[in-house]
């Protein structure tokens, strides 16, 4: 498959454990945060996005926090599966145009 | 399958050449937005059209332009390519005019090559 980066920091977990990964956005006035996940040779993945008015969101499997303090975001994966291992990418926009900045992106991988 | 459709999926080209990326939407959505993903700079947005007309600019360089057909599949030139220029090309579409609240469905990519 292709490969979407070199010197990616990578989380590695066992199936079944629970998965955290961190993303440090750039701009405090970001409102509005999306992950992506990138399998690869594939373009990314919407998984869930979430507004700056809200702390939390859930989706099925994930979960969402964001802490605007420390202008920090993490996507929590649940009961990790070994689909699950591609690499996630945090992107933040401001004001709800269509400009999206990413971050460099966290290797998930898994073992069985 | 994202239902956005990239041709094609790899080209290689010469320094200084020109090449057309082309992207079909997925059916129904009005909305088309061209990415660069590369080793060094990871994704970055460069261009976005809405029915035809531009909607918004990120970082495409003036040696790149970009249009969208009445039928909504949309074209990324590159000209006077240069080797920085080798990089994963992604298109993707979604019905609204903004990137909140809706989601984006990302194309295969062109995996561009310049020698």
């Amino acid at each position: 498959g292709e490969s979407v980066g070199l010197h990616l920091p990578t989380l590695s977990v066992q199936e079944g454990d629970n998965s955290i990964i961190n993303c440090a956005y750039s701009n405090s006035a970001s409102d509005y945060f999306i992950w992506y996940k990138q399998e690869s040779g594939k373009g990314p993945q919407f998984i869930i996005d979430i507004r700056s008015n809200m702390d939390k969101r859930q989706g099925q499997r994930v979960t969402v926090l964001l802490n605007k303090t420390v202008k920090h975001l993490s996507l929590q994966i649940a009961a990790t599966q070994p689909g699950d291992s591609a690499v996630y990418f945090c992107a933040e926009n401001i004001g709800g145009y269509s400009t999206l900045t990413f971050g460099k992106g966290t290797m998930l991988l898994v073992s069985p | 399958d994202s239902g956005v459709t990239q041709t094609p999926k790899h080209l290689i080209t010469a320094t200084g050449q020109r090449v057309t990326l082309r992207c079909s939407p997925r059916s129904g959505d009005l909305s088309v937005y061209w990415y660069q993903q590369s080793l060094d700079q990871g994704l970055q947005f460069l261009i976005q059209y809405y029915n035809g007309e531009e909607r918004a600019k990120g970082n495409i360089l003036e040696r790149f332009s970009a249009q969208q057909f009445p039928d909504l599949h949309s074209e990324l030139n590159l000209s006077s390519l240069e080797l920085g220029d080798s990089a994963l090309y992604f298109c993707a579409s979604s019905v609204l005019s903004t990137i909140v609240n809706t989601e984006a469905f990302f194309g295969q990519g062109t995996r561009l090559t310049v020698v």
